[in-house]
Order: structure tokens, then sequence, then C-alpha cells
């Protein structure tokens, strides 16, 4: 199974800023896939990012709120852009490659 | 459209105890992946097991166990004499491609907590 790691494990944040949060596979990758927990709330997915393409967002979630890049097929970014405190959740970083989908360990993110 | 249905929210259990977490999903792929994941309170999210759509067999692992019925399309899981370290929260997801793994569909989730 593929390690996947990811930066920041937590922060907190002021309204109105910007946060990338990091994901780095150990492996080759084609398919990443970021999402949301929302406080006692299930996973959400965010978007789908593969390499050389543009990421695919899902319904309610926009690129201009939470631009992603995959630079290389090992790693990839999620930006939660001009917080509020809806924001708040942890987010979770997950490759699709293989039969299994495992995850990162998530970054709690709590904006004030 | 995919969807998964963990009606139970909330479940308490006495250690040794057994407890059956529900899983009921929707599909109209004929192929597809069926997952239990179990969330500590640290947050990671922990793969427990997989099952495609053409293998009902149940598994078993450990205090483990996994029952897979088509026909009444549930997934149910089984821990057998339930442990404190078993408190979590599970989830059930589904996936929605047949041979090449996509997206997950998760449920609600079930919150257990086993008393010592």
């Amino acid at each position: 199974s593929a390690v996947i790691s990811q930066k920041p494990s937590r922060d907190i944040c002021q309204r109105g800023t910007s946060l990338t949060i990091q994901c780095q596979v150990d492996s080759q990758v084609t398919m990443m896939f970021w999402y949301r927990q929302q406080p006692g709330q299930s996973l959400t997915l965010i978007a789908t990012a593969n390499q050389g393409s543009e990421a695919t967002y899902e319904s309610g979630f926009v690129i201009d709120k939470f631009p992603i890049s995959r630079p290389n097929l090992t790693f990839s970014t999620l930006t939660v852009s001009n917080m509020s405190p809806e924001d708040s959740s942890i987010y979770l970083c997950s490759e699709g490659d293989g039969e299994t989908q495992y995850f990162g360990p998530g970054t709690r993110l709590l904006v004030l | 459209a995919q969807k998964v249905t963990q009606a139970q929210t909330e479940i308490s259990v006495v250690e040794k105890e057994d407890v059956t977490l529900d899983c009921v999903y929707e599909t109209r792929d004929t192929t597809y992946y069926l997952f239990w994941y179990k969330q500590p309170p640290s947050g990671e999210l922990v793969f427990l097991i997989r099952r495609n759509s053409f293998d009902e067999q149940n598994e078993i692992s450990g205090r483990y166990s996994w029952n897979f019925q088509k026909s009444t399309s549930s997934f149910n899981f089984t821990i057998t004499a339930s442990q404190v370290v078993d408190s979590a929260v599970y989830f059930c997801a589904l996936s929605d491609r047949g041979s090449t793994l996509g997206r997950l569909y998760f449920g609600r989730g079930t919150q257990l907590t086993v008393w010592p």
C-alpha cells in the first residue's frame, strides 16, 4: 500500500487568509483525490487531481476557492483560499490507482 | 445515483459484547467495490476491507467479519468481543467505477463507543 503524508498536520488560521496543504505519496500514482470532512460529518470529495490535466471539481466546489496543483506523479497541493470559519474541517488526500484507496493522515484546519 | 446509508449514528456497547454496524448501498453499476474504513480519534482513515461486487463470500479477519448480500444491497460489519480500542467512527464506502478504482461515496459514519 502507498504511504501518504500531509503537511501541515494541523493549523489555526485567521479568516480571509489562505492555506496550502501538501500531499506526498511514496510511489507514483495517476489519480489523487482531495476530500473534506466537516466536524461530525462524513467525507465529501472536493476534486480529483490527475497529473498533466486540470483538476475535476465536484458540485459545490470551485477552483477559485480550492485551487489544486499536481506537478508530478507523487505530489499534490490543495489551497483553501479566503478562509472563513465554515472552512474549518479535516482535509484528506488519497490515492486511487490500485484496488484500494489509501488516505493521508489529514490536515485539521481551524479558522477563527 | 450512488448512495451509502449507515442508519446507526452512534452505538455504545460494553467490552466483550458483539456489535454489528449496518451499511446499505445503492448503485446502478453492475461492477463496484465496497469498503469499510475506521477513523479513530486521531483522525486518520484506516482501511479495513475491500469487497468487489462479484465476490459475495463473507470474510473473517480476527475479531472482524463482514457480511455482503447483493440481494439486500447490504455490507454489514461485525466486531466480536469488542474492545475499548475499537472505539472509533466507522465508514462504509462505495466506489463507482468497475475495473478501475474511482472516487468513493461515503456513508455518514457510525460512532462506536466501547466502554470498559
